[in-house]
């Protein structure tokens, strides 16, 4: 079984300031791992993923996320916001071994705010 | 971008009627998916199909059914909608690599 826990529901930035969306979640098999944003009334766009290999992964927009299995965190960072950055991210978790290896658990979203 | 399409794109219906959304892709992806996303829930899954006419349940599939008759479409129905049923639904892809999946635009339901 996997889950995601997103700690905040809503962070809210100054522009300029850094972004950190933090994401912990619980595998019985090593995890592959996602970032998606959502804007407005938009469906979900792949930001970045973590599956082997380095653990400091970079994705699109300046976003980064780093795997630490000891922690079990895949936290999202970027160095200074922009007022595009608004938007609602979703951390999610899928094993990349057994029965279940083609679903995918999301956390419960942190809407992320940046103030001018 | 994925080739995804849902349609309707909105849709407004009365409580006991039947309701299908359909999810259409041009990417030949194996696995399609449907989800329905709720302020304070995130994404849950409610069907998903692993090859046409394989599906199975996610964690919600309560009140739906699905078909995949051919590669290209998934079809989700509500048999009778209710008032918890209202929500945006969203279709997803997937081809053999990682599980990464690919997200349509949503569909918009309300049930009065």
């Amino acid at each position: 079984a996997q889950s995601v826990t997103q700690l905040g529901s809503h962070v809210s930035v100054s522009e300029g300031a850094l972004v950190l969306l933090r994401c912990n979640y619980s595998s019985s098999v090593p995890p592959y791992l996602f970032w998606y944003v959502q804007y407005p009334n938009q469906g979900l766009q792949l930001l970045l993923k973590y599956t082997t290999g380095a653990t400091l992964v970079k994705g699109i927009n300046g976003f980064e996320a780093e795997f630490k299995k000891s922690e079990t965190s895949f936290h999202l960072t970027k160095p200074s916001a922009h007022m595009s950055d608004a938007a609602e991210y979703f951390c999610a978790v899928s094993a990349h071994s057994g029965g279940s290896n083609y679903k995918l658990t999301f956390g419960k979203g942190t809407l992320l705010t940046v103030n001018p | 971008d994925a080739g995804i399409t849902q349609s309707p794109r909105h849709k407004v219906t009365e409580t006991g009627t039947p309701v299908t959304l359909r999810c259409h892709q041009t990417e030949n992806h194996r696995y399609m998916y449907w989800y329905r996303q709720d302020p304070g829930h995130g994404l849950r899954l409610i069907h998903y199909s692993y090859g046409v006419k394989d599906t199975d349940k996610g964690e919600v599939s309560d009140g739906y059914s699905v078909s995949r008759s051919k590669t290209e479409d998934f079809l989700l129905t509500l048999e009778s909608a209710t008032s918890s049923q209202t929500s945006v639904y969203f279709c997803a892809i997937s081809g053999e690599s990682y599980n990464e999946q690919f997200f349509g635009p949503g569909t918009r339901l309300t049930v009065l």
